[in-house]
């Protein structure tokens, strides 16, 4: 099956810019998820969508962080205005069903995008 | 709070040598846990999961994770390393709704 697909791969931009990332998950995943890898750190949640739905986006610093995924399937993560300390790995990740619990449900990550704000 | 700790930040072992990385996880019940490997430039890659009945589960690569409930622990292990295997590692706990990652282990392998 193919992976879980994320473009681009690297974005360099300076501080108080836009930029939008863009994932589309397994076909027939329903579930999304966003988050955040920085450098030496494991990754940590921002978003998670069930279908076209937030299940959890307690984690999104709403200020300046947005999510969709408005047809169930791909989704867009944008950041605007960019802070210095959002270099970071954004991952997307995307599971069969919601709840990580389920046997055939573990997370499929893509290859991340890696964020330089100067 | 549910949280995963991973002790050792940094381990270097010898090409052929065994390998343990350390994995704690604090959780009321036996949650679900993970086992995940990140080479440089590259999402993170499934190795083992375990959700229930024998506690010592077998993954990709050839490496295994044992879960012992009365330490809070899910090491993951390696008889014999190779080169190949110098990533990051990312043990994962989830109760059923949310993962949460350790803060990884990085592993060099030395010829």
């Amino acid at each position: 099956e193919a992976g879980v697909a994320q473009s681009p791969r690297y974005k360099i931009i300076e501080k108080r810019q836009s930029v939008a990332f863009w994932c589309n998950p397994i076909s027939g995943h329903a579930t999304l998820y966003w988050y955040q890898q920085i450098l030496g750190q494991g990754p940590k949640l921002l978003i998670q969508f069930q279908n076209n739905g937030v299940v959890d986006d307690s984690q999104l610093p709403k200020d300046r962080f947005s999510a969709e995924r408005l047809k169930g399937v791909d989704s867009t993560l944008k950041i605007q205005p960019a802070k210095l300390e959002d270099s970071a790995v954004y991952l997307c990740a995307s599971s069969l069903i919601w709840g990580g619990g389920a046997v055939n449900s573990p997370l499929h990550f893509g290859n991340g995008t890696r964020l330089t704000v100067t | 709070a549910q949280s995963v700790t991973q002790p050792d930040i940094h381990i270097t072992v010898s090409e052929g040598a065994s390998l343990e990385l350390r994995c704690n996880y604090s959780y009321g019940a036996t949650p679900y846990l993970f086992w995940y490997v990140q080479s440089p430039g590259q999402g993170l890659q499934l190795l083992l999961k375990y959700f229930s009945g024998d506690t010592l589960v077998q993954g990709i690569k050839g490496f295994e994770a044992e879960f012992k409930r009365s330490q809070s622990s899910f090491n993951l292990r390696k008889p014999s390393v190779h080169w190949s295997d110098a990533a990051e590692y990312f043990c994962a706990v989830t109760p059923g709704n949310q993962f949460y990652f350790g803060t990884g282990t990085s592993l060099t392998v030395i010829p």
